[in-house]
């Protein structure tokens, strides 16, 4: 595709439900981060892969969150029994590894009840 | 210490005024340096980038870079209303391969 793609864009969910999101990159990018941005907040860093490995995890905020990356392409971000404080817009972006410049999705905008 | 640091805001400045925002790094492996901008509700995108030391024009935004003094700055000149909102600051460090954020500078331009 022509940028990077997130689904679904909109996710409303109950309290204790898992939530799987999806990132589709830009082709050939080999780069991919995810970030979670609160209303009014900055971006929160979470993960990045390089390819399919994920050197940097240190920004997932507990053990309820995973993600994964299958390819070299596309990659899940999935939040097991989801808490009202996960509500957020999650943020995907991609990049060439020796430019570093991010292209980012439009996000998915969780909401947990 | 925050490895990418920029000058809090928020700041406000008049219609037509010159905009002047901040940023310093740690790293002083960093390669590249971006500005994005984030409209309310929407996703950041990319206005600028810098790799060399020096100035670097485009149209009303000038990116500064100093590596010695691990300083980066972006002018926005003659500032429009719609030039209203967050600036973020961004730094690639080709060692770690990996793009580091700034917290962002909220900016609004005063008709």
């Amino acid at each position: 595709g022509a940028g990077v793609s997130q689904s679904p864009s909109n996710k409303v969910t109950e309290k204790g439900k898992d939530v799987e999101l999806r990132c589709d990159p830009i082709s050939g990018h080999t780069a991919l981060y995810w970030y979670r941005q609160s209303l009014g907040q900055g971006l929160e860093f979470l993960i990045y892969f390089q390819g399919n490995s994920a050197p940097d995890k240190s920004g997932l905020p507990s053990d309820r969150f995973s993600a994964e990356r299958t390819g070299g392409s596309v990659s899940t971000l999935t939040i097991q029994r989801t808490q009202q404080e996960d509500s957020a817009v999650y943020l995907c972006a991609s990049s060439h590894p020796n430019t570093g410049e991010l292209f980012f999705g439009e996000g998915s905008r969780l909401t947990v009840l | 210490q925050k490895e990418v640091e920029q000058n809090s805001g928020p700041l406000s400045v008049p219609e037509g005024a010159i905009a002047s925002l901040n940023c310093t790094y740690s790293d002083r492996g960093s390669q590249s340096f971006f500005w994005y901008r984030q409209y309310s509700g929407k996703s950041p995108e990319l206005i600028m980038f810098i790799y060399s030391n020096g100035d670097k024009e485009d149209g009303r935004f000038t990116a500064q870079l100093n590596k010695a003094s691990q300083y980066v700055s972006l002018l926005i000149r003659d500032s429009q209303p719609s030039d209203s909102a967050t600036y973020l600051c961004a730094v690639f460090s080709g060692s770690a391969r990996q793009l580091t954020f700034g917290s962002g500078t909220q900016l609004t331009v005063l008709p």
